[in-house]
């Protein structure tokens, strides 16, 4: 079974500081993915990964950088975090174009709370 | 641009009634992927079934049942003699199938199965 998993559960970082959110997959997928959750928005892409130091944005990047130096981890950063990032976060990753099964597995999430 | 609507906020049902929920999408793409995932109360999306826009069988898997009309750009998803465990947010999606295939999800359906 594919795992994707997530540094924390539950986060509560104050107005400025720089917040790093992990996520460790374990299945050798090639593509990475951050997501933010919000009630009545669905989840809107926020990064993606295609390899190694390699990244796209998303729809809503502002305010956020990734970093991928290794396959298996996709890390989301939030330079000087601010109360409109309060959210949740939602890690994901699959397999290349081509594969059979290309369909995205979810980590547990992180809610970010900035006060 | 992709889009993804998903009308009803919030379901609620009694148990053993069966349940309908709606997916509209809009996408310029000839070839794309559809998708449901579950969102139970724990947070972490479980994927339920991918279809291929080339596909357009009916599915069913269990109390689940999809009814894919490319002619109506809707990929409705019906559970059969609803459970309280059915009780989740469903969230319908759309990839393109090219590039790196990132999700454009609806807002997603809230369903409460009271017992």
């Amino acid at each position: 079974d594919v795992k994707v998993t997530q540094s924390s559960r539950y986060l509560v970082k104050r107005t400025g500081e720089k917040v790093f959110l992990e996520c460790v997959q374990d299945m050798d997928h090639e593509n990475m993915f951050w997501y933010r959750q919000d009630p009545g928005l669905g989840l809107r892409l926020i990064y993606f990964s295609y390899d190694v130091k390699m990244k796209e944005k998303g729809d809503i990047p502002e305010g956020y950088s990734v970093s991928r130096e290794k396959k298996e981890r996709f890390s989301l950063i939030l330079e000087s975090a601010s109360t409109n990032q309060t959210s949740m976060y939602l890690c994901a990753s699959s397999p290349p174009v081509g594969r059979l099964r290309s369909e995205q597995y979810f980590g547990p999430g992180t809610r970010l709370t900035v006060t | 641009a992709q889009k993804v609507t998903q009308a009803q906020t919030e379901i609620s049902v009694v148990e053993k009634e069966d349940v309908t929920l709606d997916c509209v999408y809009e996408t310029r793409d000839t070839t794309y992927y559809l998708f449901w995932y579950k969102q139970p109360p724990s947070g972490e999306l479980v994927f339920l079934i991918r279809r291929n826009s080339f596909d357009e069988q009916n599915e069913i898997s269990g109390r689940y049942s999809w009814n894919f009309q490319k002619s109506t750009s809707s990929f409705n998803f019906t559970i059969t003699a609803s459970q309280v465990v059915d009780s989740a947010v469903y969230f319908c999606a759309l990839s393109r199938d090219t590039g790196r295939r990132a999700l454009t999800f609806g807002s997603g359906t809230r369903l409460q199965v009271q017992p």
